[in-house]
């Protein structure tokens, strides 16, 4: 298997820029995570998909991050416009199991997202 | 509220020696589940154990273990006979029912040759 796939790896932007990030889970796996990891705040969960829904996007930080999930083996994450404070690493993770197991989760390599 | 604090920020031991990551924890839930990942160089995490609230037992895979003492609040981590490819950033996270997965901020280990 492929593992969890993201696109770009490295993306540098200037502030005001609209920037996407892809995913594309394991194949056959059910719930989809993006999470983003800075220095100050450490690695948080942004929000996390079950079957292409949207089940809790409570760790978005603001409406200028919108994520969506059209289909099984696709997600992005969108931030419009993008700010300094932006900058991070932001990983996909997807997961086979439910409940107790969710979180036994196959992450992506990350995204290096860069706001000048 | 949760918390999760791993208070070493990093260790450095030399190859072949055991070490031992702490992790203590908050919840006032009586229904959680503790995990640790592993962070290597190339950056992607990856998942090493997870434990519920109700099992208190140790578990041991290979060279890694992990206590589990309810009483203090712990879910320590421990690496025996340590390996260069050990070095990594290891995270240990929280989940409780009522609330979204919290990671502590993390303990960077270097393992010397």
């Amino acid at each position: 298997d492929a593992g969890v796939i993201q696109s770009p790896r490295h993306e540098v932007t200037e502030m005001g820029q609209e920037v996407t990030l892809r995913c594309k889970p394991i194949s056959g796996h059910d719930y989809l995570f993006w999470y983003r990891q800075t220095m100050m705040r450490g690695l948080e969960l942004l929000i996390y998909f079950n079957n292409n829904v949207p089940i809790d996007d409570s760790g978005m930080p603001e409406d200028r991050f919108s994520a969506k999930m059209p289909n099984a083996s696709f997600s992005t994450l969108k931030i419009q416009p993008s700010e300094p404070r932006d900058s991070a690493v932001y990983f996909c993770a997807s997961s086979l199991k439910a409940g107790a197991y969710l979180y036994e989760q196959y992450f992506g390599p990350g995204t290096r997202l860069t706001v000048t | 509220a949760q918390k999760v604090t791993q208070a070493q920020t990093e260790i450095s031991v030399v190859e072949k020696e055991d070490v031992t990551l702490d992790c203590v924890y908050e919840t006032r839930d009586t229904t959680y589940y503790l995990f640790w990942y592993k962070q290597p160089p190339s950056g992607e995490l990856v998942f090493l154990i997870r434990r519920n609230s109700f099992d208190e037992q140790n578990e041991i895979s290979g060279r890694y273990s992990w206590n589990f003492q309810k009483s203090t609040s712990s879910f320590n981590f421990t690496i025996t006979a340590s390996q260069v490819v050990d070095s990594a950033v290891y995270f240990c996270a929280l989940k409780s029912s009522a609330s979204k997965i919290i990671f502590g901020s993390g303990t960077r280990l270097s393992i010397r040759p």
